[in-house]
């Protein structure tokens, strides 16, 4: 069974503060994908990364970096948080010609 | 660069009721997807359609597929309350790559 985990279900941070967001997988997929979901706006890629160390820009990368220095774990990070960034963040992945991604719980980020 | 444009983007209706959600897409689609998400919740796959003509269907819910169209639709028969949700539709230029998602559909069933 499929496994992607997200480190935190809710984030509450301050405004300027640097925040990471972890995603785990424990399927061996080469792909993994940060999305961002917004009311009204469905979700909007952010970041992917096609193996590790690899990774692309998305629709939404502006203020956004991320880490995939193993495998299994996709980081995104905040560099210095606005209260614009404030949303759900939700990873996925999966193998390259996959039928299906599969989604992590999400992290609510509350930025303040 | 392929867009999904899903509606209505609202939907209220009454239990026992048949509706459908349209999903029409901007190009090419190697495949198209249907996500329903609870409240909160993440991201629950309900099909993925992968040709022109597919049809799938699990309980109340169809989906199809017209590719010549660029259009797919999920119908649900004989609506009931634990179908209210909010529905995604996404679409996926290359396989094993990024989706792109419709702006979803919040269904709301009513007694």
């Amino acid at each position: 069974d499929v496994k992607v985990t997200q480190s935190s279900r809710y984030l509450v941070k301050r405004t300027g503060e640097k925040v990471f967001l972890e995603c785990v997988q424990d399927m061996d997929h080469e792909n993994m994908f940060w999305y961002r979901q917004d009311p009204g706006l469905g979700l909007r890629l952010i970041y992917f990364s096609y193996d590790v160390k690899m990774k692309e820009k998305g629709d939404i990368p502006e203020g956004y970096s991320v880490s995939r220095e193993k495998k299994e774990r996709f980081s995104l990070i905040l560099e210095s948080a606005s209260t614009n960034q404030t949303s759900m963040y939700l990873c996925a992945s999966t193998f390259p010609g996959a039928y299906e991604q599969y989604f992590g719980p999400g992290t609510r980020l509350t930025v303040t | 660069e392929l867009k999904v444009e899903q509606n209505p983007l609202f939907l209220s209706m009454q239990e026992g009721k048949n509706y459908t959600i349209y999903c029409n897409y901007s190009t090419t689609s190697d495949r198209l997807y249907w996500y329903r998400q609870d409240p909160g919740k993440s991201l629950e796959s309900l099909f993925v359609l992968l040709s022109n003509g597919a049809v799938k269907q699990e309980g109340r819910l169809m989906a199809s597929l017209d590719t010549k169209a660029r259009l797919s639709t999920l119908h649900i028969t004989a609506a009931v309350h634990d179908l209210s949700a909010t529905y995604f539709c996404a679409g996926e230029e290359s396989s094993g790559y990024a989706l792109n998602f419709g702006k979803g559909t919040s269904l709301l069933v009513t007694p």
